[in-house]
């Protein structure tokens, strides 16, 4: 099967600008996590996804990000106006069951964002 | 979740079997034990979990002590490939809310040929 895709790859931008990060989840799977590592730290939450129903939002750092999951398949999330500290690695995750005790986490391989 | 204290960085020796520890001290008893391991440039990938009985799969082993306060992933026979950074991650798996991952600094382990 197909694993998580995360598209662009890399996206390089200006500091005002707005970027679009898309991730694709393995299908079937209902839940979708967004995380992030920005230079020096350590990989941090920032949200959850149950179908297009976000379950936890709590790690979204201020009102710049915005993610949505229409439809529940794939997942984008905006950050309108960038700074240069949201640089970092966005990485996408998916799970078939909300207990995912006989499942891990599949990552995707990241988007490197970095805002000049 | 629990915290998890791991070693900054481990060195091993291609071929032979690399022991990685984590000690969980204050883990409670719903919550599971997880192994993820980020190659550079890569997402994390998931290796292994447990509750409380030690766990094998084509990957890596998983010993968890009685007292669940410490665990242990050994690969058994290291290869180039396996140099990465370690993650031991403790969590509760519930059936609402509350499914995210709490990453630390994670082991820095490096295989020597």
């Amino acid at each position: 099967e197909a694993g998580v895709t995360q598209f662009p790859s890399h996206s390089v931008i200006e500091k005002g600008q707005t970027v679009t990060l898309r991730c694709d989840p393995i299908s079937g799977h209902d839940n979708l996590y967004w995380y992030r590592r920005v230079m020096g730290k350590e990989i941090k939450f920032l949200l959850h996804f149950v179908k297009e129903s976000k379950q936890d939002e709590s790690g979204m750092p201020n009102n710049r990000f915005l993610a949505e999951r229409t439809g529940g398949t794939y997942s984008t999330l905006k950050v309108q106006p960038a700074e240069l500290e949201d640089s970092g690695v966005y990485f996408c995750a998916s799970s078939q069951d909300l207990v995912a005790e006989n499942y891990g986490y599949t990552f995707g391989s990241g988007t490197r964002l970095t805002v000049v | 979740d629990a915290k998890t204290t791991q070693p900054t960085s481990m060195d091993c020796a291609e071929g032979r079997a690399a022991n990685l520890p984590c000690n969980h001290s204050t883990i409670s008893g719903n919550e599971y034990v997880y192994w993820y391991r980020q190659i550079h440039s890569q997402g994390p990938q998931y290796i292994i979990h447990g509750l409380k009985n030690n766990e094998t799969n084509e990957m890596a082993s998983l010993i968890i002590t009685e007292d669940r306060k410490s665990s242990t992933l050994i690969l058994p026979h290291a290869t180039l490939r396996d140099t990465a950074v370690y993650y031991c991650i403790v969590r509760v798996s519930t059936n609402f809310g509350n499914e995210k991952l709490t990453f630390g600094t994670g082991t820095r382990l490096t295989i020597i040929p």
